[in-house]
């Protein structure tokens, strides 16, 4: 079975500028979860969705969107970039229920200059 | 809100030595406990997860941890460390929710194991 997938791996931005980048979950998986990996913050709780709908969100600015489509693939967008979005982010995704066991994607390296 | 708090951010040991690394986590209620693994080079990893039942929990690799919920703790122990465990080591928590499904995951800020040959 295939692992999740994000695309691009890496992608070099300026100040001010949007970004949107993608996830693909393991086939069957519904819940797409998203965080952002700093060396000072850590990893960080973005939001996540399920069946279309944003269920649960992080503290994080409403420059921080995302949204998922119908095959449960998601996106996330970034907007007005700053210099402190520059991060790993990661996409991780899971079956429903509570006992659900996240499976993460290699992340995308988001550099803003 | 909850919170994760990982007692040492760096570790290092020599192989054959044995290796706990202390999670506690702050929140009231239920929750979920899981240990990542992030290799050099590769994506976060499940090594355990603790949901309910028997406390004490086995994983991949080798690797248990156990649940004390009077300490609000989820130590990762693994009696005889080897080389390829050089890793950065993650605690997780998250709740479960009505309707179904977890809030997303509280992560602390890692532990960086290097195990010297």
């Amino acid at each position: 079975k295939a692992g999740v997938t994000q695309t691009p791996r890496y992608l070099i931005k300026t100040r001010g500028q949007q970004v949107t980048l993608s996830c693909s979950p393991i086939s069957g998986h519904r819940s797409v979860s998203w965080y952002q990996q700093t060396p000072g913050q850590g990893l960080q709780f973005l939001f996540e969705y399920f069946s279309e709908t944003q269920r649960n969100k992080g503290n994080f600015p409403g420059r921080f969107s995302g949204r998922q489509f119908s095959n449960s693939r998601s996106e996330m967008n970034v907007s007005t970039l700053e210099l402190g979005d520059s991060a790993l982010y990661l996409c991780a995704s899971s079956l429903v229920g509570a006992y659900n066991e996240q499976f993460f994607g290699p992340g995308t390296r988001l550099t803003v200059l | 809100a909850q919170s994760v708090s990982q007692h040492n951010h760096h570790v290092i040991l020599s192989e054959a030595a044995s290796l706990e690394l202390g999670c506690n986590y702050s929140y009231g209620g239920t929750v979920n406990l899981f240990w990542y693994v992030q290799y050099p080079g590769q994506h976060l990893q499940l090594l355990l997860k603790y949901f309910s039942g028997d406390p004490l929990v086995k994983g991949i690799k080798g690797f248990e941890a156990e649940f004390i919920k009077s300490k609000f703790s989820f130590n990762l122990r693994k009696p005889s460390v080897q080389w390829s465990d050089t890793a950065e080591y993650f605690c997780a928590v998250n709740a479960p929710i009505s309707g179904g499904g977890a809030d997303g995951l509280t992560f602390g800020k890692g532990t960086h194991l290097i195990i010297q040959p």
